[in-house]
């Protein structure tokens, strides 16, 4: 079974410096590996995905992540955080011969100080 | 535009009542999914949907069920025989040889 670990159910930073959200993943085959953004009382929007094709992935709103294999690790970065960025994001895996389930991770919030 | 809906956005119910939350999507996707989320746990799969008329228990799926007549509708009865109903509840539906999940706007159910 796959699993997500996400270090820090919190980050902050200030304005304009570099965010880092840790993920770690656990799976037994080649994953498919997404990020997700929540704003409050809303759904989850796609930021990006990995699926293979390439191990920088980049994706929406300046993010983007790069697949480490040996490290099992798919962590989300921005060099310049913006306060539209103040949100909770999400890891999350997924595995072909799992019917494509997705397996969460619990999530980190992150906070912008201006 | 194509999307998935959630109805109603904000719920109330009494303890012992059902209750039922609708999803509907026009992307034409085959999979359907339905997600519960508390604060600090991240989300849940409570039931899902490969193909219309079928569907599977999540990993949390006492308390629930769900009904897939249609290729838009998958539609979540909240049971009274759910102990702690309280919750954000997420829609999200997937298209056949795709993996990630788009997901609705949620609906909050607050049990009175």
């Amino acid at each position: 079974a796959q699993s997500v670990t996400q270090l820090g159910s919190h980050v902050s930073v200030s304005e304009g410096a570099l965010v880092l959200l840790r993920c770690n993943y656990s799976s037994s085959v080649p994953p498919y590996l997404f990020w997700y953004v929540q704003y409050p009382n809303q759904g989850l929007q796609l930021l990006l995905k990995y699926t293979s094709a390439a191990t920088l992935v980049k994706g929406i709103n300046g993010f983007e992540a790069e697949f480490k294999k040996s490290e099992t690790s798919f962590h989300l970065t921005k060099p310049s955080a913006h306060m539209s960025d103040a949100a909770e994001y999400f890891c999350a895996v997924s595995v072909g011969n799992a019917g494509n389930m997705l397996t969460f991770g619990g999530g980190t919030r992150l906070m912008v100080k201006p | 535009d194509g999307g998935i809906t959630q109805s109603p956005k904000y719920l109330f119910r009494k303890e012992g009542q059902n209750v039922t939350l609708s999803c509907e999507q026009n992307l034409n996707h085959d999979a359907m999914y339905w997600y519960r989320q508390d604060p600090g746990q991240g989300l849940r799969l409570i039931y899902y949907s490969q193909i219309v008329n079928d569907f599977q228990k999540g990993d949390i799926a006492e308390g629930y069920s769900v009904s897939r007549e249609k290729k838009e509708s998958f539609p979540l009865t909240v049971t009274s025989a759910q102990k702690n109903p309280t919750a954000f509840y997420l829609c999200a539906s997937r298209a056949q040889g795709r993996n990630e999940q788009f997901f609705g706007p949620g609906t909050r159910l607050t049990v009175l």
